[in-house]
């Protein structure tokens, strides 16, 4: 297994347009979660899964913020409308449930111009 | 909520100094990871500590939890210019689920 991975790994778009980002997660951990990171913070929690069901949100998540995890594998994060305040490093990491660690994959920078 | 602070935040030295980052709560830790991020990448878990009093070590590395599981620290020898990056505590997960991060230190190992 190679980690979790992430998809692009930069994204530049308008102010408006609808980006989406997809994450593979260690293929036996069951948990996924989502971060976001701003430069000089650390990741901030946006929201998580447990195979298929998303079980809980940050109310940093708007309602331009979409995530979804159909099958129990891979997830994917939508922004829509976004906007420049949305810029940031998008950051995923799985687990296995139960488990004090998560493994991070590399991230997807988006710019919002 | 239980919140981190990490200190320094950020810290500039010459190869071959050694260094030490604390990493502290008001509230008491279930566990603690440090992690190390280069810019442009994702955080990379170095190490997981649990036990009040536990020392662990990495290489040049030496991390240490509080006998009250309230403060970490890291300690790194003889730095080297590949030791540059963030630095960052969390702790949860688990049946947290989600990790409470630091801010993190922000550290330049000059050659």
């Amino acid at each position: 297994d190679t980690g979790v991975s992430q998809d692009p790994r930069h994204k530049i778009t308008k102010r408006g347009q609808n980006v989406t980002f997809r994450c593979d997660p260690i293929s036996e951990h069951n948990r996924l979660y989502w971060y976001r990171q701003t430069l000089g913070q650390g990741p901030e929690f946006l929201t998580y899964f447990q195979n298929e069901a998303q079980l809980e949100k940050s109310r940093l998540l708007s309602d331009r913020f979409s995530a979804e995890r159909p099958k129990g594998s891979f997830s994917t994060l939508e922004i829509q409308r976004t906007e420049q305040g949305d810029s940031a490093m998008y950051l995923c990491a799985s687990s296995q449930s139960g488990g004090n660690e998560q493994f991070f994959g590399p991230g997807t920078r988006l710019t919002v111009l | 909520t239980q919140l981190l602070e990490q200190s320094p935040q950020f810290l500039s030295i010459q190869e071959g100094e050694n260094l030490t980052v604390y990493c502290n709560s008001s509230s008491v830790f279930s566990s603690l990871q440090w992690y190390r991020q280069e810019p442009g990448e994702g955080p990379v878990l170095l190490v997981t500590v649990v036990t009040g009093g536990e020392v662990k070590k990495l290489k040049r590395l030496t991390f240490q939890f509080g006998d009250a599981r309230k403060d970490s620290s890291l300690h790194i020898t003889a730095a080297q210019p590949g030791d540059t990056g963030l630095y960052l505590c969390a702790s949860g997960g688990g049946n947290n689920r989600k990790l409470i991060w630091g801010l993190g230190t922000s550290l330049a190992v000059n050659p």
